[in-house]
């Protein structure tokens, strides 16, 4: 079964523009997270998609925003870029069954994005 | 604010060694722990999750949890260079879809 997929894989942006990242999860898998990593912070929890619907937010600003598809493929978009936005972002992927104590999420290689 | 906290390390254990790597979480709450790996440059991959009191084998990896002390750690047995990477301790919010991470241990495995 192919794993999760991310696209672009790097990116090099200047601040002001915006960017959108793609992620396709596992097949099957309904729920989708978005992470952004950096050294000092750590994986941070942007927000989390289940069928269609944002389910949950991490702290960020409402320059970053994302959407589900039908076919649970997601997006992210980050308008206004600044140079703290250079980051790996990551995607993650989860069967979500609602099944009590299980939540295993399974992770994209991520997007590499540069702020110049 | 739930938390999750592990020693950021490095550990330096020689080959064939046992390394011990721990974490502790805020939300008494949770239910759900995973071990994640991540090799510098990659993203994190699962490797172990555990759900029950005790203890958790696969392979040359146990992970311990234990929720009265909000304690969960992994072992790792036999340790090879291979095994040299950052580990993440996430652990599932209760009443949420979420995951909170800690920052990771990082873990050198000298041959």
């Amino acid at each position: 079964k192919a794993g999760v997929t991310q696209t672009p894989r790097y990116l090099i942006k200047t601040r002001g523009q915006q960017v959108t990242l793609s992620c396709s999860p596992i097949s099957g898998h309904r729920s989708v997270s978005w992470y952004q990593q950096t050294p000092g912070q750590g994986l941070q929890f942007l927000f989390e998609y289940f069928s269609e619907t944002q389910r949950n937010k991490g702290n960020f600003p409402g320059r970053f925003s994302g959407r589900q598809f039908s076919n649970s493929r997601s997006e992210m978009n980050v308008s206004t870029l600044e140079l703290g936005d250079s980051a790996l972002y990551l995607c993650a992927s989860s069967l979500n069954l609602d099944r009590p104590y299980q939540y295993e999420q399974y992770f994209g290689p991520g997007t590499r994005l540069t702020v110049t | 604010q739930k938390e999750v906290e592990q020693n950021s390390g490095p550990l330096s254990v020689p080959e064939g060694a046992i390394a011990s790597l721990n974490c502790t979480y805020s939300d008494r709450g949770s239910q759900s722990f995973f071990w994640y790996r991540q090799y510098s440059g990659k993203s994190p991959e699962l490797i172990m999750f555990i759900y029950s009191n005790g203890d958790k084998e696969d392979g040359r990896f146990t992970a311990q949890l234990n929720k009265a002390s909000q304690y969960v750690s992994l072992l790792i047995r036999d340790s090879q260079p291979s095994d040299s990477a950052t580990y993440l301790c996430a652990v599932k919010n209760s009443g949420y879809s979420t995951l909170t991470f800690g920052k990771g241990t990082m873990l050198l495995v000298s041959p």
